[in-house]
């Protein structure tokens, strides 16, 4: 079925580094997307967000990329820092039944910032 | 700044039993979901909420679930009959509209013995 998914299940980088993690989807109809960080014990934190008619969006150390074509969105942090270690997950918002929203999310990967 | 808070943040229950998961959503918030998260893995969208009635809800969310927005301010998940495979963390999310970014709740930990 329809799915949000995660090429890899952990990540290592140094503190200072830039971080890059990846995710496919596989509905093609799917025209908005998520990425959020969750640390241990806490709920989803909102980092952002990219609708289908963009490509690229940047916020504060945090771009995401969507490529559309071989449907594969990709979050990037720069200069990571201890206090970005946790799972971040993708995650459409999808209307599977054509009104009501929903989340799907992915299965997560676990970002470990080393000093 | 206005979050969604939930309480418990952990219940213990006996198999069998019926527990009430409540939620505080943000205040200008008008869609409200349920998601469910047991122990390392994904979190499962249960049921989304809207105008006083479920708008979605998805395959877990059996007849043993239900939801309710009591008054203006609450919202709950109540289990009637607990299974052992229901432990979880539930978290209670909202927005002001459904394509608005979902603000999470820290969670309620459930524990079915």
């Amino acid at each position: 079925g329809e799915s949000v998914g995660l090429h890899l299940p952990t990540l290592s980088v140094q503190e200072g580094d830039n971080s890059i993690i990846n995710c496919a989807y596989s509905n093609s109809a799917s025209d908005y997307f998520i990425w959020y960080k969750q640390e241990s014990g806490k709920g989803p934190q909102f980092i952002i967000d990219i609708r289908s008619n963009m490509d690229k969006r940047q916020g504060q150390r945090v771009t995401v990329l969507l490529n559309k074509t071989v449907k594969h969105l990709s979050l990037q942090i720069a200069a990571t820092q201890p206090g970005d270690s946790a799972v971040y997950f993708c995650a459409e918002n999808i209307a599977p039944s054509g009104s009501a929203r929903q989340l799907t999310f992915g299965s997560g990967t676990q970002l470990t910032v080393l000093p | 700044e206005p979050e969604v808070t939930q309480t418990p943040s952990h219940q213990v229950t006996q198999m069998g039993q019926e527990v009430i998961l409540r939620c505080v959503p943000i205040s200008n918030h008008l869609y409200f979901y349920w998601y469910r998260q047991i122990l390392g893995q994904k979190v499962e969208f249960l049921v989304s909420f809207y105008n006083n009635e479920i708008s979605e809800k998805s395959e877990i969310f059996d007849d043993q679930f239900s939801v309710e927005r009591p008054d203006g301010s609450n919202f709950t998940l109540k289990i009637r009959s607990t299974k052992l495979e229901d432990s979880a963390m539930y978290f209670c999310a909202s927005n002001v509209g459904a394509l608005n970014e979902q603000f999470f709740g820290p969670g309620t930990r459930l524990t079915v013995l």
